[in-house]
């Protein structure tokens, strides 16, 4: 199985700020062939579903704001939030899709500082 | 607009026997793999079962083999996870969730229900 270890556990951060999250996998999530790396980030707010944020490691979903971005490829990922909105406090999970089982990072939990 | 709604949570004596089901809205239900996907409280977020379009493939996680089924029944838009004995460590929210790939199996989702609890206590 493919782990995926996300680092860190938790992050504050100050309002307009930057926050950084990373996602290591076990081996490449990355299909050669078609060039496109096999990992998703999610947002989970309390008492809410996961909402996919980035597919393909780089891909903005439909009405994720532009201030998301994803980046990396392989084995090393990151979630840049730049200009931190209070709206943004959740814990965010990355996915690889590259091989079954499909697995999630144990979270990244962010708050305001 | 997508809709999937989950029910048949609730709780249960270990050893018990559940039926999760999911009711899809909103697009072709019989176009799209289909996922659950757990969360033990407080946990993160663990991938459970896939079903094809057509329900001719299944996939689950090992650990679960042979005690959860999954399956659809595209004429009622439906999915379903029969969770049979269970265990304390069964207790989740257990999520219905969309592939994002319509007709390939892509493994990443992008519509999810609430979810449903599952609570396996004496």
């Amino acid at each position: 199985d493919i782990v995926m270890t996300q680092s860190p556990d938790s992050l504050a951060v100050s309002l307009g700020e930057r926050a950084t999250i990373n996602c290591k996998s076990s081996q490449s999530v990355l299909y050669d062939s078609i060039a496109k790396n096999y990992l998703v980030w999610y947002q989970q707010k309390p008492g809410q579903p996961p909402k996919p944020l980035i597919f393909w490691a780089s891909t903005r979903g439909s009405g994720v704001p532009d201030r998301f971005s994803g980046s990396g490829s392989e084995t090393h990922f990151t979630l840049t939030i730049t200009s931190l909105q209070a709206e943004d406090v959740a814990v965010y999970y990355c996915q690889q899709h590259y091989s079954s089982p499909y697995t999630f990072g144990q979270g990244t939990k962010l708050e305001i500082k | 607009e997508v809709q999937l709604v989950e029910s048949g949570g609730g709780f249960v004596q270990p050893g018990g026997s559940l039926r999760l089901s999911c009711a899809a809205s909103g697009f072709t239900f019989s176009s799209y793999w289909m996922y659950w996907v757990r969360q033990a409280p407080g946990k993160g977020l663990e991938w459970v079962a896939n079903i094809k379009q057509d329900g001719s493939e299944t996939y689950y996680v090992d650990s679960l083999k042979g005690r959860f089924t999954i399956s659809r029944d595209n004429t009622k838009n439906s999915l379903f996870l029969q969770l049979n004995s269970l265990r304390a460590e069964d207790t989740a929210v257990y999520y219905c969730a969309r592939d994002v790939g319509r007709i390939y199996n892509y493994g990443a989702l992008d519509y999810w229900g609430q979810g449903t609890l599952v609570t396996v206590s004496s």
